[in-house]
């Protein structure tokens, strides 16, 4: 295992449902993220939290809402998505705040019906 | 200009065999690449990272050579083994190593044949 834990590891939902994504380390990494993997397309940042606080956003729609309570903790909030949203998200940490990823969970493959 | 242009798609190598994955970029601001390692169910892991001041970089069975006037580099796998099955993505960073600027390539698909 990486350190870096995900839940749920699958997800089905509906176009009107409101569901949250959570990940946790306990590496003692400064910043965390969440990425998004789309099947024959390259990994996409979404978010970065650093030390708890939003540093970059990279322009994603606002159904997706992310949470950063602590260093350890991280929320991605999920609401009226589009079908084209079903993807596999990675939640990612480091050490550094300027960092690159070293360690990432083993996703959340979520699939909107 | 941001893109990381990685080959082949998929690969498929012998027991003992050398895998050797490509990707090339064009922003000449790139100046750290790192390779990940993803097998099936799980998610990315960091395996080795090269900077432009070094042609290679070596890591027991793992070498990146690198290119800079070309701007390419390349992932080297010694003796392939069946365990080293797994889709490895390329990938390429400004500011010394920013997950902000950090641009993968699509990813290649190895397979190794016991």
């Amino acid at each position: 295992e990486t350190g870096v834990t995900q839940t749920p590891r699958h997800l089905v939902m509906g176009m009107t449902n409101k569901k949250s994504l959570k990940c946790e380390q306990h590496l003692g990494h400064n910043a965390m993220y969440w990425y998004k993997q789309s099947a024959k397309k390259p990994l996409e940042l979404m978010f970065v939290y650093s030390l708890e606080e939003r540093v970059e956003n990279n322009s994603v729609p606002s159904r997706f809402s992310p949470e950063c309570p602590n260093s350890s903790h991280l929320f991605l909030h999920l609401h009226t998505l589009q079908p084209e949203d079903s993807a596999l998200y990675l939640c990612a940490s480091s050490q550094r705040t300027g960092g690159i990823p070293a360690f990432f969970g083993q996703g959340t493959r979520l699939t909107v019906v | 200009q941001q893109q990381v242009k990685q080959s082949p798609q998929s690969l498929i190598v012998q027991k003992g065999g050398i895998s050797i994955i490509n990707c090339a970029y064009e922003n000449t601001a790139f100046d750290y690449f790192p390779w990940y390692q993803q097998f099936p169910g799980k998610g990315p892991a960091l395996l080795i990272a090269i900077r432009p001041d070094v042609s290679e970089k070596k890591e027991g069975r793992f070498t990146i050579s690198f290119n800079k006037s070309a701007k390419q580099f390349s992932l080297h796998i010694m003796d392939s083994q069946p365990g080293d099955s797994a889709t490895y993505f390329c990938a390429a960073s400004g500011s010394s190593g920013s997950a902000r600027q950090l641009t993968f390539g699509s990813g290649t698909q190895l397979t190794v044949l016991p």
